[in-house]
Order: structure tokens, then sequence, then C-alpha cells
């Protein structure tokens, strides 16, 4: 069991560019899960996946934002055009079951020039 | 959507005291846990614990899910304890998402 892992750690980009997450969850766990903290507040969902399907969105996930799931392996999270209010740490979760503790990546800490 | 309230939103120790945090939810939950928060924004898994007791080590929780409410322990605090208690529950009809409380920030002083 090596922990949900999540790529980069830190990412710096300027306002309007396009920007990929990656997320490999702990083997065998089915679901995956992202969520985004700002400062000063929990985690709030975004979307998650049962497998490869994408089963849930959070309305906090415009248009801009896409996250896949291909082969119900890694996840990949995609903000186009990003603007100052992305700025966020984007957290990757992922779980065995219904009814079993999500376990939570290290994150990704967004900065928008 | 399911309500979590988390209590008190901030907290001062002095190392060695004990403490008491404190987690209200509006719904019944299938999932409950409680994270640790480190200052480098580590997300610890500390319980996992939608009903009953559990300890480990220094730390121990309790669910009484019929009354709504989860307690986390800290006893002899550490500096290194501090940080943002977060608890987290699923339910109010999702069986997917966490929805989380605002935290209570930790400070444990030498």
């Amino acid at each position: 069991d090596t922990g949900v892992s999540q790529d980069p750690r830190h990412k710096i980009t300027k306002r309007g560019q396009n920007v990929t997450f990656r997320c490999d969850p702990i083997s065998e766990h089915n679901r995956l899960y992202w969520y985004r903290q700002t400062l000063g507040q929990g985690p709030e969902f975004l979307t998650y996946f049962q497998n490869e399907a994408q089963l849930e969105k959070s309305r906090l996930l415009s248009d801009r934002f896409s996250a896949e799931r291909p082969k119900g392996s890694f996840s990949t999270l995609e903000i186009q055009r990003t603007e100052q209010g992305d700025s966020a740490m984007y957290l990757c979760a992922s779980s065995l079951e219904t009814n079993q503790p999500q376990h939570f990546g290290d994150g990704t800490r967004l900065s928008i020039l | 959507g399911i309500q979590v309230e988390q209590s008190p939103p901030d907290l001062i120790l002095q190392e060695g005291a004990n403490s008491t945090l404190r987690c209200n939810f509006s719904d019944s939950v299938n999932n409950l846990q409680w994270f640790h928060q480190n200052p480098w924004g580590q997300l610890i898994n500390l319980f996992y614990i939608p009903s009953g007791t559990k300890q480990n080590g220094r730390l121990s929780a309790t669910t009484v899910a019929t009354e709504r409410y989860s307690l986390l322990y800290i006893s002899s605090s550490q500096t290194t304890d501090s940080g943002v208690y977060f608890c987290a529950v699923e339910g109010g009809g999702s069986n997917y998402k966490l929805t989380f409380g605002k935290g209570t920030l930790l400070t444990v002083n030498p």
C-alpha cells in the first residue's frame, strides 16, 4: 500500500494557461475523488469516479474543468483558461468501496499569477 | 446537503494538556472521518468512525450517531499535534462525497 500519489506537488502558472494534474490512487481502490481546498476552508468535493465512470460532478466544477480516469486506474484533472480564483490546493482521494474510509494524497498546490 | 459544525474554531494549549474537539452533523451518516492537516497541507487519516469508540495512542474518538455528534480527544498534547483537525462526514443521502467542517486550529505551545 503505497498511498495516493499526486503530481505535481506545486504548480505556478499565468492566468489563461491550461494545467493538468495527475492522481494515482491506492491500487485496487475502485473509487477516486477530487476535492479543492482554499485558504482557511475545509476541502470541497469536485467529482468522483467508480472505476472509469465519472458518476458525480459538483456545481463547483465549471465547464473549464474536466476530469478523466481512463481504464479505471490513474486520473487527471485539467483546468483550461485558468483564472485567479482557481488558486487552491487540489486533493485526490481513493477508497475501496462505499462505506470505506477515503485516503488522501498530499495534494497539488496551484498558484495563478 | 448535510451540515457539519466543528468547535471550537481555535484552541491554544500548553504541551501536556488534554483537549476535546467536537463535530456536530445534521443528518444520519454512513461514514465519519477525523483528519489532521499538518502545516505542509497533508491530510492525515486519524479515525474512520461512523459509530462507537476507537483509540490510537494518545488520541481517541467517539461517535454517537443517534445524537449526531463525534468527539476527538487528544491527551498529553505535543507540539507536533499542532495543525488543523477536520471532521468529515458522508451521509444525508450521499454515498460518495465527504462534507468537511471548517476545522479546529490547534496550537500546542512548548
